[in-house]
């Protein structure tokens, strides 16, 4: 069956551009999170998503992140004006549980590689 | 900040031998997950534990849960070069912390 699905792969943006990066979850799967992943490093928590609802949003770095996820099924994360600090792995996670359950279960996206330059 | 620490952070080993990497907090967590995350791909949850005590085993894969849910263990017995990966471990309600990782690699 479909997994969860991140586009694009690869971003390169020049210092200052804007971008927008895609996550389209398994269908019907009630929550959906982002994490940044540096290089060498764990993922670490950006926000998280229950249907359209953001329940979370204390991981995102600074006001120039942005996510939304407007009819509880594909999700978007904005950047704008784009740091080189930037640079790293966005990836995408839903799951079929609300985060109420205690093991509720994450599927993750092949993320999207950011480059600022 | 992440307030899972595990170790050790890389670990290189022939094929068949035994190996425990650890995730180790401060904090009580009602649950732990380990993932093993290949490059260019997304972590895959391996388990999920709930229960302080707890032992579950995936094949050659065995987890422990801390008595006090603050600490976990993975151990693999007789490691295959398929177990090569970075194994991460992660806890939490919504937002999810994760660890560093081990980064493991199985020399055949």
């Amino acid at each position: 069956g479909a997994g969860v699905s991140q586009s694009p792969r690869y971003k390169v943006a020049k210092r200052g551009q804007d971008v927008a990066l895609r996550c389209d979850p398994i269908s019907g799967h009630v929550s959906l999170f982002w994490y940044q992943q540096a290089l060498g490093q764990g993922p670490e928590f950006l926000t998280y998503f229950q249907n359209e609802a953001q329940l979370d949003k204390s991981g995102l770095p600074s006001d120039r992140f942005f996510a939304e996820r407007p009819e509880g099924s594909v999700s978007t994360l904005k950047i704008q004006r784009t740091q080189q600090e930037d640079s790293a792995v966005y990836l995408c996670a839903s799951s079929p549980q609300a985060t109420t359950s205690r093991s509720y279960e994450q599927y993750f996206g092949p993320g999207t590689r950011l480059t600022v330059t | 900040t992440q307030l899972l620490e595990q170790s050790p952070q890389f670990l290189s080993i022939q094929e068949g031998e035994n190996l425990t990497v650890y995730c180790n907090s401060s904090s009580v967590f009602s649950s732990l997950q380990w993932y093993r995350q290949e490059p260019g791909e997304g972590p895959v949850l391996l388990v999920t534990v709930v229960t302080g005590g707890e032992v579950k085993k995936l094949k050659r894969l065995t987890f422990q849960f801390g008595d006090a849910r603050k600490d976990s263990s993975l151990h693999i017995t007789a490691a295959q070069p398929g177990d090569t990966g970075l194994y991460l471990c992660a806890g939490g309600e919504g937002d999810m912390r994760f660890g560093a990782g081990t980064r493991l690699t199985v020399k055949p």
